[in-house]
């Protein structure tokens, strides 16, 4: 029973190359998160998107870009990294659909970016 | 959604009961109380949540006071591995632009000591 699975768990990028986070999980959630967390700051929410199909903007959405793949894939994707972008990020996932609001999020264990 | 405070840190023997305070004095009708943990180098892990009765599971209690404007946590026998940083949460009940997101704040880091 994987949960929600990150991929890379680490990475190193110079500031202005490209990559993308991936994020898959298997419990048949509705919703899916990507929040990244620094030092001192605690964890504060990029993008989510509600349902497969829709994605919306969080609280630190800029230099970000996300897809909702399908309903158990939800990329982060950085066009042009930055050293600002350097944190550890966390996707999630909840049950939660337009009717449901009473539900926990399952996080991942994290990916370490790093930009130079 | 409401604000939360937590204290910075606690500490808690082995084998005692944790009591992790939060306030939430503006809490609304419509919003849970929501609990999750951060072990170190790990994803947030949920605990418990309630709306406004006491709530138990295999993890933990958590009790609501009757204004709903406050909450603990309670660990009944921490071990080692309960030493992690507590996150409590208040989270809209339904609908709207808000809906289903969490915005953690700085938590209480609690060290379980032998």
């Amino acid at each position: 029973n994987a949960g929600v699975t990150q991929t890379p768990k680490f990475q190193v990028l110079k500031t202005g190359q490209s990559m993308t986070l991936q994020c898959a999980q298997d419990m048949n959630h509705n919703s899916m998160y990507w929040y990244r967390q620094d030092p001192g700051m605690g964890l504060r929410l990029i993008y989510y998107s509600a349902s497969e199909g829709t994605t919306d903007k969080g609280e630190v959405p800029n230099g970000y870009n996300v897809s909702r793949l399908n309903k158990r894939e939800f990329s982060l994707r950085l066009e042009s990294a930055a050293p600002s972008q350097t944190s550890v990020y966390f996707c999630a996932s909840s049950v939660d659909g337009l009717a449901s609001y009473n539900s926990p999020l399952h996080f991942g264990n994290g990916t370490r970016l790093t930009v130079t | 959604d409401a604000k939360t405070t937590q204290p910075p840190s606690m500490d808690c023997a082995e084998g005692r009961a944790a009591n992790l305070p939060c306030n939430h004095s503006t809490i609304s009708g419509n919003e849970y109380v929501y609990w999750y943990r951060q072990i170190h180098s790990q994803g947030p892990q949920y605990i418990i949540h309630g709306l406004k009765n006491n709530e138990t599971n295999e993890m933990a209690s958590l009790i609501i006071t009757e204004d709903r404007k406050s909450s603990t946590l309670i660990l009944p026998h921490a071990t080692l591995r309960d030493t992690a940083v507590y996150y409590c949460i208040v989270r809209i009940r339904t609908g709207g632009t808000s809906y289903g997101k969490l915005t953690f704040g700085q938590g209480t880091i609690l060290t379980v000591h032998p």
